[in-house]
């Protein structure tokens, strides 16, 4: 039982480039999470899914899209990175969205 | 007013010592309170959910005062394993979209 794997843990683009963040949980949960976080802030929600099917707009969800592939996945992309998207993102997953959240390792990226 | 304030830190106590964090949150409408510890380049982990009566795991007391609008987490006979970031988190609404998470307090636990 892996819990919640992120895939790569680290990635550095360049300006402009794209790219997709993967999140899959193996526990079965129907809600899942993208957040990022900063030095010196607190993680801020990007984008959710309630359940399989649906996805909502978080705090800051500009310069992102989300797929929701299966009740397993959720990725994230990046359409054309900006270094303001220099960031840790982490995913996360719970039983419902009244449930504890259990996060992903990370993934570190820095937009050159 | 930031929604979840926290002291920075750092906390650097010695070991045995009892440790106490304070946690502020702006919106009255705040249904659940938690504490999440965050290891030094890992994920945040929930500590416990904090209780309107106070609630107790081992070594760790969370209390809640909805009046102040204010958390504290007290950590008693500290362990060098308790060096880490301890995040406040409140959550606004009913769904778990809805936390919001403080910036975190650092805590160093030193021998």
């Amino acid at each position: 039982n892996a819990g919640v794997t992120q895939t790569p843990k680290f990635q550095v683009l360049k300006t402009g480039q794209s790219m997709t963040l993967q999140c899959a949980q193996d526990m079965n949960h129907n809600s899942m999470y993208w957040y990022r976080q900063d030095p010196g802030m607190g993680l801020r929600l990007i984008y959710y899914s309630a359940s399989e099917g649906t996805t909502d707009k978080g705090e800051v969800p500009n310069g992102y899209n989300v797929s929701r592939l299966n009740k397993r996945e959720f990725s994230l992309r990046l359409e054309s990175a900006a270094p303001s998207q220099t960031s840790v993102y982490f995913c996360a997953s719970s039983e419902t969205d009244y449930n504890e959240q259990f996060f992903g390792p990370g993934t570190r990226l820095t937009v050159l | 007013r930031k929604e979840v304030e926290q002291d920075p830190g750092p906390f650097n106590v010695p070991e045995g010592a009892t440790v106490a964090f304070n946690c502020t949150y702006s919106n009255s409408a705040s249904q659940s309170f938690f504490w999440y510890r965050q290891d030094c380049r890992k994920e945040p982990k929930l500590l416990m959910s904090v209780y309107s009566s106070g609630n107790e795991d081992g070594r760790f007391t969370a209390q809640l005062n909805r009046a102040s609008q204010y958390i504290s987490l007290l950590i008693r006979d500290s362990k060098l394993s308790d060096s880490a970031t301890y995040l406040c988190v409140v959550k606004v609404g009913a769904g778990s979209y809805q936390l919001t998470f403080g910036k975190g307090t650092k805590l160093s636990v030193i021998p």
